[in-house]
């Protein structure tokens, strides 16, 4: 199986950075999303890494060390809306045909004034 | 691109009946779906994964027969829920990806189901 650590909730000023780390386990590694989830919405793709390091994508980065087991999401100059939860995804070519994703807990993020 | 639907996006229904719900890929091709469970401020679940002309893979613990899945073409699964309980209410939520895709998982807009 897989074990899929985020911290529960978080808190931060708009305009800040933050960052949200993402420790895992698992036996066949193929890939970590992370997705983004306001209340009752449905969760939007945010970013993927399958490769050691950095992807950036405008305010929000991801980066990834396989040896570590180890994913952290950035976020830069934060803002209101970004008061989300933040679910970090792994998917094991070992289950589900390769495609199935293991969700964590997610955190919650605040954003504050 | 890369759309899914889903259908209703909310439902109330009395205890002891079915309830289906439509995930539909509006513009692509999707050979695997898959049906997740979210309870209140809880992570996302998977209940089953299913593909295109076969039947679905249940995940541990989720009764086959309670939530039954047909996945009769490439932009249509659907899930019923049958002889539904209170403990069934949840926000349900699936998911397709692109045939022979090995990326990132579309998520429709989940469906609110509560059992009165």
């Amino acid at each position: 199986g897989q074990n899929i650590d985020q911290p529960t909730e978080m808190t931060a000023t708009e305009g800040a950075i933050v960052q949200i780390n993402c420790t895992y386990q698992t036996s066949g590694f193929n890939g970590l999303f992370w997705y983004q989830q306001h209340a009752g919405e449905a969760p939007t793709f945010l970013s993927y890494n399958v490769l050691d390091g950095l992807e950036e994508k405008g305010r929000f980065s991801s980066f990834l060390s396989r040896s570590k087991g180890y994913s952290y999401l950035l976020l830069k100059e934060l803002q209101m809306k970004d008061s989300a939860s933040y679910l970090c995804a792994v998917r094991d070519i070992l289950t589900g045909g390769g495609n199935k994703l293991t969700f964590g807990t997610g955190t919650q993020l605040k954003v504050e004034l | 691109g890369a759309v899914v639907s889903q259908h209703p996006s909310w439902v109330i229904c009395k205890s002891g009946t079915s309830v289906k719900i439509e995930c539909r890929s509006l513009d692509f091709q999707a050979t695997t779906m898959f049906w997740y469970r979210q309870f209140p401020k809880q992570s996302l679940m998977l209940m089953a994964t299913s593909n295109e002309g076969s039947k679905a893979t249940y995940e541990q613990g989720v009764e086959k027969d309670k939530f039954l899945i047909n996945h009769a073409s490439l932009t249509l699964s659907t899930l019923t829920v049958t002889s539904a309980h209170p403990e069934d209410s949840s926000f349900y939520i699936c998911s397709a990806s692109l045939a022979g895709g090995a990326h990132e998982q579309y998520f429709g807009p989940g469906t609110r189901l509560t059992v009165t």
